[in-house]
């Protein structure tokens, strides 16, 4: 299994241009996740789903949209890149909602790191 | 305001030491707390995590210490090596819900061979 897939890893966006982070999972989660993580913070959540065609708002959604028309996929959307999403954006599923230790935990990718310039 | 702090933001230890990484956390909702590491140019993983109704949890060399009444819970890494250099985060969470999974900021740890 390859887990929790990101593409692109690396991108260079100009204001105002739009962009999609692609998140792919082959583990049959219910479950997924977008979370954004700045320099010196935590992760924040900024969308999640909790099936194909059911997707929700998390902690900081503003300036971003989310589809889940397949189990696997769960791709974000920017449509007017500012400076303040330049950032760390980590994809992550898991097989339920609930994060109880050794039970549903949930599976990170390895990062999208977008600079808006 | 469902907060968590964590600290120191860096630690730097020699191999065998014992570094001690801390966080508070206001909301008395929160039942579920979970550590992760992350190493560099990776995602985070998840370490260890700990329900309110113990005060201490082991696995292997990672030991997370709470204490509800001080609304404060650690993580000790035990004869620390090398490889534990990453970047720790402890969370929070209100029923174990991974949608309320609230990070503190983060600790870099460096430990010298």
């Amino acid at each position: 299994n390859a887990g929790v897939t990101q593409t692109p890893k690396f991108r260079i966006l100009k204001i105002g241009q739009s962009m999609t982070l692609q998140c792919t999972q082959d583990m049959n989660h219910n479950y997924m996740y977008w979370y954004r993580q700045d320099p010196g913070m935590g992760l924040k959540l900024i969308y999640y789903s909790v099936g194909a065609g059911i997707t929700d708002k998390g902690e900081v959604p503003n300036g971003y949209n989310v589809s889940r028309s397949t189990t696997e996929d769960f791709p974000l959307r920017l449509e007017l890149a500012a400076p303040s999403q330049t950032s760390v954006y980590f994809c992550a599923s898991s097989y339920s909602g609930f994060v109880l230790a050794g039970n549903n935990e949930q599976f990170f990718g390895p990062g999208t790191r977008l600079t808006v310039l | 305001q469902q907060q968590v702090k964590q600290s120191p933001q860096s630690l730097i230890v020699q191999k065998g030491g014992i570094p001690i990484i801390n966080c508070a956390y206001e909301n008395t909702a929160f039942d579920y707390f979970p550590w992760y590491q992350q190493f560099p140019g990776k995602g985070p993983a998840l370490l260890i995590a700990i329900r309110p109704d113990v005060s201490e949890k082991k696995e292997g060399r990672f030991t997370i210490s709470f204490n509800k009444s001080a609304k404060q819970f650690s993580l000790h890494i035990m004869d620390s090596q090398p490889g534990d250099s990453a970047t720790y985060f402890c969370a929070a969470s209100i029923g174990g819900s991974a949608r309320q999974l609230t990070f503190g900021s983060g600790t870099q740890l460096t430990v010298l061979p």
